[in-house]
């Protein structure tokens, strides 16, 4: 276990809708990243936040968009879902920014989210 | 651009076997390489993190090796088991920038 939640488990949404997925990270840990795993590929950066400001964007589009709060809790929200936004959803948080070699990201168990 | 490369996808082995899994990155400009494994529509474990500094880290029946040089990293299993049958996934860091994964090699130890 690393201390790291994940809601919901599982999602199923139809094309141009929007979805919110929510994270729960390690206590103290101060930056939250967000990943999409599509099936059969390794997961892919979308975005990052240190302090409540992002800090690191990946290739995605404007409409995945995220926010990190105060108590270590962030959502990642994508509008206008399209069929290729299929995918599973990871959050992993740490206690740094990636400004240290010895740095370890803890993930949560992730979201599968099925757009049909 | 960073890209990491795995090989093979995909692999089965009889109980008890050694067995290398390989990965292979672009640029040797990294902070650190980390392999995960991952279990079937779950999350990832972190197993081990080579600094950009170090050559090797071991734990348990887990080795891995970097070599940033030539861009390639190992992970090692000793004696494998039918416990250890699952993705594993290595990730590298490039300086200044987020974790870059390669696809995975999808592991069957069969008893």
């Amino acid at each position: 276990e690393t201390g790291v939640t994940q809601s919901p488990t599982h999602l199923i949404k139809t094309r141009g809708q929007q979805v919110t997925l929510r994270c729960s990270s390690q206590s103290g840990h101060n930056t939250v990243s967000w990943y999409q795993q599509a099936l059969g590929q390794g997961p892919q950066f979308i975005f990052q936040y240190y302090r409540e400001e992002e800090n690191g964007r990946g290739n995605f589009p404007p409409r995945f968009s995220g926010l990190q709060f105060p108590n270590y809790s962030s959502e990642l929200n994508v509008n206008a879902l399209e069929l290729d936004d299929s995918a599973l959803y990871l959050c992993a948080s740490s206690l740094n920014r990636d400004t240290t070699s010895t740095d370890t990201q803890y993930f949560g168990p992730g979201t599968r989210l099925t757009v049909l | 651009k960073q890209e990491v490369t795995q090989i093979p996808a995909a692999l089965s082995v009889p109980e008890g076997e050694n067995l290398v899994l390989n990965c292979s990155f672009t640029d040797s400009a990294i902070y650190n390489l980390q392999w995960f494994r991952q279990d079937p529509g779950k999350g990832l474990t972190s197993l081990l993190l080579i600094q950009s500094s170090q050559r090797e880290q071991t734990s348990g029946r887990l080795n891995a090796s970097l070599d940033k040089s030539s861009g390639r990293s190992t992970l090692y299993i000793a004696a494998s088991q039918p416990g250890d049958s699952a993705t594993y996934l290595c990730a590298a860091r490039p300086l200044g920038d987020k974790l870059i994964f390669g696809t995975g090699t999808r592991l069957q130890v069969f008893p």
